[in-house]
């Protein structure tokens, strides 16, 4: 079966720097999304990868080791507006999307 | 670029009526739509894909006479729910992308708040 596994919740402090994990098994693989979605609202897309490597976007940067079915996102400087579910999504050989189930990033002052 | 939107973003009504929710890509042609169910505190869950022109494919589990799905343009798709019950309760969001090329990506629309009384 496809499957990918991102922790349930993460707690990081206001400034500080948060990485996020996301491990994935899919038949096939055609690239890595992240997404954010605040509470009550859609996701909106943050990053894609489909190389190994690191894609850096202003504070949020994103990483993907294909060998590994592994990638993380990395947040810097974070602020509150930051608190939202990060959704890791990857792209089958059927360019089918398989979602995680999120991680809840709850930002403290 | 590539803004969905989606209408209406809440609706409530009685039991028994039927719920057209509309998806539209504004500033794109979208060969395919998604449309996503996401009870509280959960993941999204996939219902059917929906290309323009044909018939939608549904998610197992997922009924078809149920959540009716037309995507008759290349920048419309409808989600109609019918007969709704109580447990149809939920928060029902579609999205768009440009082709189903690996890089790229589905923007959302805001989403539908659907409760059923």
């Amino acid at each position: 079966g496809q499957n990918i596994d991102q922790p349930t919740e993460m707690t990081a402090t206001e400034g500080a720097i948060v990485q996020i994990n996301c491990t994935y098994q899919t038949s096939g693989f055609n690239g890595l999304f992240w997404y954010q979605q605040h509470a009550g609202e859609a996701p909106t897309f943050l990053s894609y990868n489909v190389l190994d490597g690191l894609e850096e976007k202003g504070r949020f940067s994103s990483f993907l080791s294909r060998s590994k079915g592994y990638s993380y996102l990395l947040l810097k400087e974070l602020q509150m507006k930051d608190s939202a579910s990060y959704l890791c999504a990857v792209k089958d050989s059927n360019y089918q999307l398989i979602w995680g189930a999120g991680t809840k990033l709850i930002i403290k002052p | 670029g590539a803004v969905v939107s989606q209408h209406p973003s809440w609706v409530i009504c009685k039991s028994g009526t039927s719920v057209k929710i509309e998806c539209r890509s504004l500033d794109f042609q979208a060969t395919t739509m998604f449309w996503y169910r996401q009870f509280p505190k959960q993941s999204l869950m996939l219902m059917a894909t929906s290309n323009e022109g044909s018939k939608a494919t549904y998610e197992q589990g997922v009924e078809k006479d149920k959540f009716l799905i037309n995507h008759a343009s290349l920048t419309l798709s409808t989600l109609t729910v019918t007969s709704a019950h109580p447990e149809d309760s939920s928060f029902y969001i579609c999205s768009a992308s440009i082709g189903g090329g690996g890089n790229q990506p589905q923007h959302f629309g805001d989403g539908t708040r659907l409760s059923i009384l």
